[in-house]
């Protein structure tokens, strides 16, 4: 069964490094989505992309981080500078086209700040 | 705005007992639900949705009915079993121009005991 990857699984940076996250969804799929969930919340949406462009990034914090899908296949998530606030799971999901699709997750980032 | 509130975690049951998670949810227009499933180690998965009111999700002997009247999707199963331990979340989405955005809940944490 087709799966979301993304890599890498855990990240541990200092304060002030930069850190990038990658996400390859299912083939086909549209529609990506990057994810940040805070331990103990639900998973709050930072970008979503169909195809290349970014058609939702009013959560992403703009001036610290910059998300692309060049090709409109994989795409990168970069934080820099990282701050202690930015400890959290990274989730990246795909879906197809169409409104209302299940959204389908890859098993996440967990980067820890210190 | 739009929201997803859920009852706290955790929630700690005996194996073969009935579960209860309230979901309600704030939004404008004619959202879709789902809930989600997040077992240790893994991402999220798509356990049910409904696309519009009255309409009942069902899988793995969960269930849940969009009630519009009470604004809500609280999600049932009749005999829980170990098994089910995860995090449940509940979500709303389509509400955002048809984009497929999902905007979730914080999270329920349910620990089945054998």
């Amino acid at each position: 069964e087709a799966e979301v990857a993304q890599s890498p699984r855990y990240k541990i940076t200092e304060k002030s490094q930069a850190v990038a996250f990658w996400c390859d969804p299912i083939s086909g799929h549209a529609t990506l989505y990057w994810y940040r969930q805070i331990l103990g919340q639900g998973p709050e949406l930072l970008v979503q992309f169909q195809d290349e462009s970014v058609v939702d990034d009013s959560q992403l914090p703009k001036d610290r981080f910059s998300a692309e899908r060049l090709k409109g296949v994989d795409s990168t998530l970069k934080i820099q500078p990282a701050e202690l606030g930015d400890s959290a799971m990274y989730l990246c999901a795909s879906s197809p086209r169409q409104v209302d699709d299940e959204q389908y997750f890859g098993p996440g980032t967990r980067l820890t700040v210190t | 705005g739009n929201s997803v509130t859920q009852m706290e975690g955790p929630v700690t049951l005996s194996e073969e007992a009935f579960l209860t998670i309230n979901c309600t949810y704030t939004a404008t227009g004619y959202p879709s639900l789902f809930w989600y499933v997040q077992y240790p180690g893994e991402g999220l998965q798509l356990l049910l949705k409904a696309t519009k009111a009255d309409d009942k999700g069902s899988n793995k002997g969960f269930e849940a009915t969009y009630r519009k009247e009470t604004t809500s999707f609280h999600l049932e199963k009749g005999s829980v079993q170990v098994s089910d331990s995860a995090v449940y979340f509940c979500a709303l989405g389509g509400v955002s121009g048809g984009y497929n955005k999902l905007i979730f809940g914080a999270g329920t944490r349910l620990a089945v005991h054998p």
